[in-house]
């Protein structure tokens, strides 16, 4: 069992859904990273959570370090966003080395 | 304030060589991690360095290797290439020190081996 675990692995939607992308993790954790991935391979940090809730326009991450669970939400959807997202994990005493989860490709489609 | 930078771009190479990729993070951040990106292990962490020191290390063989320089400047090196090293190679760079830092990712270099 991976260490992160994202859900969906794919995910199509139109154009104004609200979008939840889910993170589970199974290590004690330090922080959780929220990334976003355009093709061509560039990453993009969206969000870095070590509690509670951040928003950031339309984006929205949150985190429950009981349940070891963190989700990323997009509202109003736009085909920009059409990604892949990856969430991330740094533990307890790893430095800065992260753990990743296997991303989940969004398309939006107009 | 210029972002990460990666060079070179994109590299073939084939089986059996050498290969140094350079990473310079944003100035002023003195920590710098490589990752390794494939289709079928995903995002990978081979190593982190802070004020020229390995902080950390993945689970990569000893071909993987690395350096980093005392402008934070870092470069990492695979020997003897096999078919299974093409893969995205993405460094990121954070301040480094106390505190949960975010990472900030270079554009990445594309490894081709043939």
């Amino acid at each position: 069992k991976n260490e992160v675990e994202q859900s969906p692995q794919n995910l199509t939607a139109q154009e104004g859904e609200f979008i939840t992308i889910n993170c589970s993790y199974s290590v004690g954790i330090s922080a959780l990273h929220w990334l976003q991935q355009h093709p061509g391979g560039g990453i993009v940090s969206l969000f870095m959570l070590s509690s509670g809730k951040k928003k950031h326009g339309r984006l929205i991450a949150t985190i429950n370090i009981q349940e070891k669970h963190s989700s990323l939400h997009i509202t109003a959807s736009h085909p920009r966003d059409s990604a892949v997202y990856i969430c991330a994990v740094r533990g307890e005493t790893s430095g800065s080395r992260l753990t990743f989860g296997e991303g989940t490709q969004l398309t939006v489609n107009p | 304030k210029a972002g990460v930078t990666q060079t070179p771009r994109y590299l073939i190479k084939t089986r059996g060589q050498q290969v140094t990729l350079s990473c310079s993070p944003i100035s002023g951040h003195r920590s710098v991690s490589w990752y390794q990106q494939t289709p079928g292990q995903g995002l990978q962490f081979l190593f982190e360095y802070f004020s020229e020191t390995q902080r950390n290390k993945g689970n990569f063989p000893g071909r993987f290797s690395g350096r980093q320089f005392s402008n934070s400047r870092s470069e990492m090196n695979v020997s003897t290439l096999e078919l299974g090293d093409s893969a995205l190679y993405l460094c990121a760079s954070t301040r480094g020190g106390q505190g949960y830092n975010e990472q900030f990712f270079g554009p990445g270099t594309r490894l081709t081996v043939l």
